[in-house]
């Protein structure tokens, strides 16, 4: 079946580095890639995304790049503060059903 | 605010019991999901519905069943709920037409922690 493999699964910076989570795709019918942060306790609550006619899109610190020939597309949050701290998803969408990646814990160090 | 509720947020039940997990939203979205979240393997969808006639299976609807009441309805049933369907239980739902144009953005609810002994 269709499926999103997601890399690190567990990732820990330092406070003020930069932090890329990666996912690829297998269903070359998505055309929406969203990004989903978990904090604990609390329900996935989007945090940016990007259609399949853009190849980046960025919002403050977050920014998510795409390469559809690849089936790549990334998170990129810099300056990284320890509210950063959570679980994130990436996501591939074609319209029907949304498939989710396994996820990556986020850990900030102050 | 237009939300997505859950009910029960926890519960406790034993092997071979009958549960049900109620879903509402006040967001006005035609399209309800159900997900199943265990730790390392991220969301999978368990049933989806576009309207209320329309019922979906998603990659893990074995031992699970949906009712679609309403348009804000959406429950998830365990006919005989078995050990390895303690989980973290989300509804979530979407609406295609964004405000920017095609999005297929899913709204959370707050969850069921179920476990089953």
């Amino acid at each position: 079946g269709e499926n999103v493999e997601q890399h690190p699964s567990t990732l820990s910076v330092q406070e003020g580095d930069s932090a890329v989570i990666k996912c690829t795709y297998s269903d070359s019918a998505s055309n929406y890639f969203p990004w989903y942060k978990q904090e604990l306790g609390k329900r996935p609550q989007l945090i940016i995304d990007i259609r399949s006619n853009v190849g980046e899109k960025k919002d403050q610190r977050i920014a998510v790049t795409l390469n559809k020939t690849a089936k790549h597309f990334s998170l990129h949050i810099t300056e990284t503060q320890p509210e950063d701290s959570a679980v994130y998803f990436c996501a591939a969408s074609e319209g029907f059903k949304t498939i989710f990646g396994a996820g990556t814990r986020l850990f900030v160090k102050a | 605010d237009a939300d997505v509720t859950q009910t029960p947020r926890n519960r406790i039940t034993k092997t071979g019991k009958r549960i049900m997990l109620e879903c509402s939203q006040t967001k006005g979205h035609d399209r309800m999901y159900w997900y199943r979240q265990d730790p390392g393997l991220g969301l999978r969808l368990i049933y989806y519905s576009f309207d209320v006639k329309d019922i979906n299976k998603g990659e893990i609807s074995d031992g699970y069943s949906v009712s679609r009441q309403a348009q804000a309805k959406f429950s998830l049933s365990l006919e005989s709920a078995i050990p390895n369907q303690t989980a973290l239980y989300f509804c979530a739902t979407s609406d295609l037409a964004g405000p920017s144009g095609y999005t297929d953005t899913q709204y959370f609810g707050p969850g069921t922690r179920l476990t089953v002994l």
